[in-house]
């Protein structure tokens, strides 16, 4: 079946600098996508999320892009903190099972100090 | 509130054994549902519930079974535990509104079948 992945599995960036996470998907039918954090021994924790109708959407720190055309999403941390280090996951689903998602493979952010 | 609790946080069964895994949560949410998570993956949907009193199945549903008797409680039974359900399991819940992927997650329940 189709699925969502992660193009790069792990990544390190110094503390203070930007970071870029990025995700694939590839069903087509899929019009809602969530940004997960999980730290070491913890459940998830929902980020933020944006629909199909948008481009871009901001929250405190971070920022979501979604191009359609090539079915690509990613994730941007502004100034990286110790505190940013975990695994990110990005998800999708439908807007008819907003709730039913499908989870990429996730990618470990280590933040050096 | 405590938001979403699951007990227990480790277990350690052997094939063939059956067990529950609870969850439950404060927070009033209708909707629950039971993800699992294998090393180095994502967390996949066995079960999710609307309310109380109906569940369906998710992408992963064989070899286990759910009820929703009440809006805060959420088991995940193993009736036959193999070594294939060897991993991590998350219940997570979500209140109605909003677009839907904001759920709030459990601490998990590490499970190893031998």
């Amino acid at each position: 079946g189709e699925s969502v992945g992660l193009h790069l599995p792990t990544l390190s960036v110094q503390e203070g600098d930007n970071s870029i996470i990025n995700c694939a998907y590839s069903n087509s039918a899929s019009d809602y996508f969530i940004w997960y954090k999980q730290e070491s021994g913890k459940g998830p924790q929902f980020i933020i999320d944006i629909r199909s109708n948008m481009d871009k959407r901001q929250g405190q720190r971070v920022t979501v892009l979604l191009n359609k055309t090539v079915k690509h999403l990613s994730l941007q941390i502004a100034a990286t903190q110790p505190g940013d280090s975990a695994v990110y996951f990005c998800a999708e689903a439908t807007s008819g099972s907003a709730r039913q998602l499908t989870f990429g493979s996730g990618t470990q952010l280590t933040v050096l100090p | 509130n405590a938001g979403v609790t699951q007990t227990p946080k480790f277990q350690v069964l052997k094939t063939g054994q059956s067990m529950t895994l609870q969850c439950a949560q404060d927070m009033n949410h209708e909707y629950m549902s039971w993800y699992r998570q294998d090393p180095g993956m994502g967390l996949r949907l066995i079960h999710y519930s609307v309310g109380a009193g109906i569940t369906d199945q998710g992408e992963v549903p064989n070899g286990y079974n759910v009820s929703r008797s009440t809006t805060e409680d959420f088991p995940l039974r193993l009736l036959s535990a193999a070594p294939s359900q060897t991993s991590v399991y998350f219940c997570a819940s979500s209140p109605p509104g909003g677009l839907g992927g904001e759920q709030y997650f459990g601490p998990g329940t590490r499970l190893t079948v031998t």
